[in-house]
């Protein structure tokens, strides 16, 4: 069945850097790409996700990248603000049309 | 505020009660979830119904009992839980259960569990 890794598990960034969490994924066959942010006490929301049709996705500081080749699937975070400071979740769509989760990368904002 | 209720918001219970978890979606989705969170683990998808129908349920003990009366309401019923069940269980709603570009999952807030 499908896996996703993702690193690293904590990211600590100056304020005003760039942040970028990886994640892999196994299923050569998936095709649908989100990521979630969780802020503390709050469930999991969507801030942008990618379809296996394209490459690259971006809405204003924060973009997506996809290799389908070598199946891996990036998070890009620019211009970091203290309200970034969150747990960011991958994930991959698996064979049922089910998401396949990553175990999250908690990202710190150093001001 | 995402449309999604969850409620209790927190929850103590010994391995010997009976409790249930309880989640409306104000967002005439079609689908709706229940997910297990724990500490640095992967969400992990626990049963999925739409249109009031289960469409997956991935190997979940018979001491976790979901119940699903309408598209708006889903129930967790919980009975001789151990500690390690001891987690955030997220419910979730989407206009269908199916993962895909458009099909945003909304979760609630969540409902800490802790078994004693």
């Amino acid at each position: 069945g499908e896996n996703v890794e993702q690193h690293p598990s904590t990211l600590s960034v100056q304020e005003g850097d760039s942040a970028v969490i990886k994640c892999t994924y196994s299923d050569s066959a998936s095709n649908y790409f989100p990521w979630y942010k969780q802020e503390l006490g709050k469930g999991p929301q969507l801030i942008i996700d990618i379809r296996s049709n394209v490459g690259e996705k971006k809405d204003q500081r924060i973009a997506v990248t996809l290799n389908k080749t070598a199946k891996h699937f990036s998070l890009h975070i620019t211009e970091t603000q203290p309200e970034d400071s969150a747990v960011y979740f991958c994930a991959s769509m698996d064979s049922n049309y089910q998401l396949i989760w990553g175990a999250g990368t908690k990202l710190i904002i150093k001001p | 505020e995402t449309g999604v209720t969850q409620t209790p918001r927190h929850l103590v219970m010994g391995m010997t009660n009976k409790k249930s978890l309880k989640c409306e979606q104000h967002l005439g989705h079609n689908a709706m979830y229940w997910y297990k969170q724990s500490a640095k683990k992967p969400l992990e998808l626990m049963f999925v119904y739409s249109l009031e129908e289960r469409v997956e349920n991935n190997s979940v003990p018979s001491r976790f009992s979901p119940e699903c009366p309408n598209s708006s309401h889903l129930f967790l019923h919980l009975h001789t839980l151990q500690p390690e069940d001891s987690a955030l269980y997220l419910c979730a709603s989407s206009r269908q259960g199916q993962a895909s570009s458009g099909n945003t999952i909304y979760f609630g807030e969540g409902s800490w569990l802790t078994v004693v």
